[in-house]
């Protein structure tokens, strides 16, 4: 079974700043995808970046990149220039696809909870 | 575009009384759509996946006869929690996928509050 580990349940962060969020899962799967979500206050899930498998280069949205390493099964975010609106839970996600059914699966991590500091 | 509505955004229910949470794809057909339970603080877990005219697929440990998930059209589906009780106060999410599409979009969200 697949699993997603996020490691920092709480980070902060000063404004401005970078901060990097980790992740790691477990999978045997070969082709896959990779996701990170916010959910701010309002608890709306709001992509921030994903990233196929397949893929070998890092994702980047803006302010938002990743490490992707795969033969680690590591897949860390990074959040430059921190702005007070990133305060916010991030959910690392791994996806793929059920073969039986021809859906996508997600499995989530457990969230970290990141405030950045004015 | 690829907007997911949920209604109501937050109910209160009496312990015994079923309760109804609508999910729409507003403007596009969602062949698959995801229901997930988020308790406070913690991750969302996955409850069921339902596929438009066909039954839902419901992961382990989640009771059907009591999470009740319908997916009568391309842009509505429904989970009703039958005879409710306190422990099923939580927030519930769907989620919904465009045909051969791996992304989800998600709603908004129903925070169920049971007394």
């Amino acid at each position: 079974a697949q699993t997603v580990t996020q490691s920092q349940p709480e980070m902060s962060v000063q404004e401005a700043e970078t901060v990097t969020l980790s992740c790691t899962y477990d999978t045997s799967e070969n082709n896959y995808y990779l996701f990170w979500y916010k959910q701010p206050p309002s608890r709306q899930m709001i992509l921030v970046i994903r990233q196929e498998a397949y893929k070998q280069q890092n994702a980047t949205e803006n302010r938002f990149s990743v490490n992707f390493q795969k033969a680690a099964k590591s897949f860390s975010l990074k959040i430059s220039d921190s702005q007070l609106g990133d305060t916010a839970m991030y959910f690392c996600a791994f996806m793929k696809r059920v073969v039986r059914t021809g859906t996508y699966k997600y499995i989530f991590g457990t969230g970290t909870r990141l405030k950045v500091l004015a | 575009g690829a907007v997911v509505s949920q209604h109501p955004s937050w109910v209160i229910c009496k312990s015994g009384t079923s309760v109804k949470i609508e999910c729409r794809s507003l403007d596009f057909q969602a062949t698959t759509m995801f229901w997930y339970r988020q308790f406070p603080k913690q991750s969302l877990m996955l409850m069921a996946t339902s596929n438009e005219g066909s039954k839902a697929t419901y992961e382990q440990g989640v009771e059907k006869d009591k999470f009740l998930i319908n997916h009568a059209s391309l842009t509505l589906s429904t989970l009703t929690v039958t005879s409710a009780h306190p422990e099923d106060s939580s927030f519930y999410i769907c989620s919904a996928t465009v045909a051969g599409g791996s992304e989800q979009y998600f709603g908004p969200g129903t925070r169920l509050t049971v007394t």
